[in-house]
């Protein structure tokens, strides 16, 4: 079992401000890092899947990136809209194939 | 679009019993999970599958077993069922490579009583 960190827990933050939030994983046997978003009462939906170091991804208003060689993620919302609110989630994947999720960072966006 | 549907959204049922989770994808996908999620921990494993009829145990396969006798469909079973399975059930596929998305179900909630 992979060992898959996300900081903060949670984090409210007024609409209009920008915020980042962090994945950690083991660097050893990277494959690939995963970012979803999950609202409440909807399925997880994937907003990035990233495999090189060095990776920038960016979809609207969000975006990610990527240091596989210190084993972290960084997702950045800029101008946080109320309807970010969720929870974002970051998977790991090793050489099995399979996504180790880390707890997830519950995002509430005040208008 | 990717549809993965998933037979409840909500189930009861009562200690002892067979239960059977429904997954269904509509995108050919060769890979097939079943996740629970509990408040304070990550997604986690149960079981996965590659192909029909193969399945591999995940991170906690320990009182669920796993059919998939078509490519589409991916059926959970809690053999007998107990309280400590009362959870969130989600199902996902995806294509074969790492870098490939897993697309999800609506998930279940099941109570066990």
């Amino acid at each position: 079992i992979l060992n898959v960190e996300q900081s903060p827990q949670s984090l409210h933050v007024q609409e209009g401000d920008s915020t980042n939030f962090t994945c950690s994983f083991p660097s050893s046997n990277f494959y690939a890092l995963h970012w979803y978003r999950w609202e409440t009462a909807k399925s997880p939906e994937a907003l990035f899947v990233m495999t090189l170091n060095g990776d920038e991804k960016k979809k609207g208003r969000i975006s990610a990136t990527l240091n596989t060689k210190e084993g972290y993620s960084y997702l950045y919302i800029k101008g946080s809209q109320p309807e970010d609110s969720a929870t974002y989630l970051c998977a790991s994947v090793t050489g099995a194939n399979n996504l180790f999720f880390g707890t997830g960072t519950r995002l509430t966006v005040i208008p | 679009d990717v549809k993965v549907t998933q037979s409840s959204r909500y189930l009861v049922k009562r200690t002892g019993e067979k239960v059977f989770l429904e997954c269904v994808q509509d995108m050919d996908h060769e890979n097939m999970f079943w996740y629970r999620q509990d408040p304070g921990l990550g997604l986690r494993l149960i079981y996965f599958s590659y192909d029909v009829k193969m399945k591999e145990k995940g991170d906690i396969p320990e009182g669920y077993s796993v059919s998939r006798e078509k490519k589409e469909r991916f059926s959970l079973i809690l053999e007998s069922a107990s309280t400590n399975q009362t959870s969130m059930y989600l199902c996902a596929s995806s294509l074969v490579a790492s870098n490939q998305p897993q697309h999800f179900g609506d998930g279940t909630r099941l109570s066990i009583l």
